[in-house]
């Protein structure tokens, strides 16, 4: 089965602060790609960033960072100097195989708190 | 920059009725996407859209929704007979390619009573 988990429901850090969020996931597909997306209370869907599983470099896009762990099927989000603006559900999602699907988790709610 | 407009923003109906959302996805793209997300849970995948025809579906796009491409700007759902558990966002999404990241609209919040 196709899957991605995510097992914060919340978090909470301080502004400035650096903070991780979790995702595994599951596939036999060698060919996928990770995204991690942004919701904030205007439930607009924005893409923070993406991964793809042939890369082994960790995606970098300015303060987000992805800690991306192939064989143990882990696909972390760094966010270094938390601001205000980053309070949001975050969103850890996945396109498996040659399926156009994204396969969503359940989403982190992150707050930073000022 | 480009983005993924959707109309109308907020849409109420009564149950059994017929509603459309409609979407503009980025002029380049190819592929495009509804997705739902009922208040709490997880976004869920109901259908993809390219060359003119659906390219997958899951189980929830059942006989009751269908989508079109009416021109070459508007993407449309149709809901046709609209039940209470229908209520949802409902994101439309595209992307340049079949590999690419997708980019959501605003989403149309719709609510069915």
């Amino acid at each position: 089965a196709q899957t991605v988990t995510q097992s914060q429901p919340e978090m909470s850090v301080q502004e400035a602060e650096t903070v991780t969020l979790s995702c595994t996931y599951d596939t036999s597909e060698s060919n996928y790609y990770l995204f991690w997306y942004k919701q904030p209370p205007s439930r607009q869907m924005i893409l923070v960033i993406r991964q793809e599983a042939y890369k082994q470099q960790n995606a970098t896009e300015n303060r987000f960072s992805v800690n991306f762990q192939k064989a143990a099927k882990s696909f972390s989000l760094k966010i270094s100097d938390s601001q205000l603006g980053d309070t949001a559900m975050y969103f850890c999602a996945a396109r498996m195989g040659s399926n156009y699907q994204l396969i969503w988790g359940a989403g982190t709610k992150l707050i930073i708190k000022p | 920059e480009p983005e993924v407009t959707q109309t109308p923003s907020h849409q109420v109906t009564q149950m059994g009725q017929e509603v459309i959302l409609r979407c503009v996805p980025i002029s380049n793209h190819l592929y495009f996407y509804w997705y739902r997300q009922i208040l709490g849970q997880k976004v869920e995948f109901l259908v993809s859209f390219y060359n003119n025809e659906i390219s997958e579906k899951s189980e929830i796009f059942d006989d009751q929704f269908s989508v079109e491409r009416p021109d070459g700007s508007n993407f449309t759902l149709k809901i046709r007979s609209t039940k209470l558990e229908d209520s949802a966002m409902y994101f439309c999404a595209s992307s340049g390619d079949s590999r690419g990241e997708q980019y959501f609209g605003p989403g149309t919040r719709l609510t069915v009573t």
